[in-house]
């Protein structure tokens, strides 16, 4: 079965700049949504969207902006990248409201390390 | 806002032997759904079990159950049989009917001794 992709798997930056990771939700799923993963420690939900519109904002640093475009993939832009930013970035995606979208089904994931 | 506790860092088992992973949560909806979540070494999220507040049976898929007591706000995953590939970070997590986010306990990490 299909799973939710995520680009690239694997980012290196410098401090200061700019990073843009990519997800690409399960086909016919129209939700999508963000965490955080700190070394050690539990998931933190950034945001999420729904049929292209924000649907929930969790904790996400205003250098941080994300988007849900017309083929429902998303892209997490990461601007002025701060040390404390290297972390597995997440992203799930869920069924229509119709039927089970209560639950999330995560990507493999984007480790970001900013030097 | 509501919180989930794990209050087991880590925990051991045996191959074959029968463990359970205890969590709690904290809230004061009376629509939401709960969910275990295991971490391998991959550090992929993989989906274990789900259970819906309004569901008095509790949910099983396979070798893994949970027993769910509402009034307690209690959820624990009891894993049956267990395997080496059993081994990984247990997340248990919690969704409000009219919340899109999940929330996450810190996680138990789950040894299984050959």
């Amino acid at each position: 079965a299909a799973g939710v992709i995520q680009s690239p798997r694997h980012l290196i930056k410098e401090k200061r700049e700019t990073a843009t990771l990519k997800c690409y939700p399960i086909p016919r799923h129209d939700t999508v949504y963000w965490y955080q993963q700190g070394p050690g420690q539990d998931p933190q939900f950034l945001i999420s969207f729904y049929e292209k519109m924000q649907s929930d904002k969790g904790s996400i640093p205003d250098r941080f902006s994300a988007q849900q475009f017309s083929d429902y993939h998303s892209e997490l832009n990461m601007s002025s990248l701060e040390l404390g930013d290297s972390a597995l970035y997440f992203c799930a995606s869920s069924r229509p409201r119709t039927s089970g979208a209560e639950t999330q089904y995560f990507g493999p994931g984007t480790r970001l390390l900013v030097l | 806002a509501q919180t989930v506790t794990q209050s087991q860092p880590e925990m051991s088992v045996q191959e074959a032997e029968t463990v359970t992973l205890s969590c709690t949560y904290d809230t004061s909806e009376s629509d939401y759904y709960l969910f275990w979540y295991k971490q391998p070494p991959s550090r992929q999220m993989i989906l274990v079990i789900r259970q819906e507040a309004y569901k008095q049976q509790n949910a099983t898929e396979n070798r893994f159950s949970v027993n769910f007591q509402k009034a307690a706000k209690s959820f624990s995953l009891k894993i049956s049989d267990s395997q080496l590939g059993d081994a990984a970070m247990y997340f248990c997590a919690y969704r409000g009917g009219g919340s899109e986010k999940l929330v996450f306990g810190k996680g138990t990490k789950l040894t299984v001794n050959p």
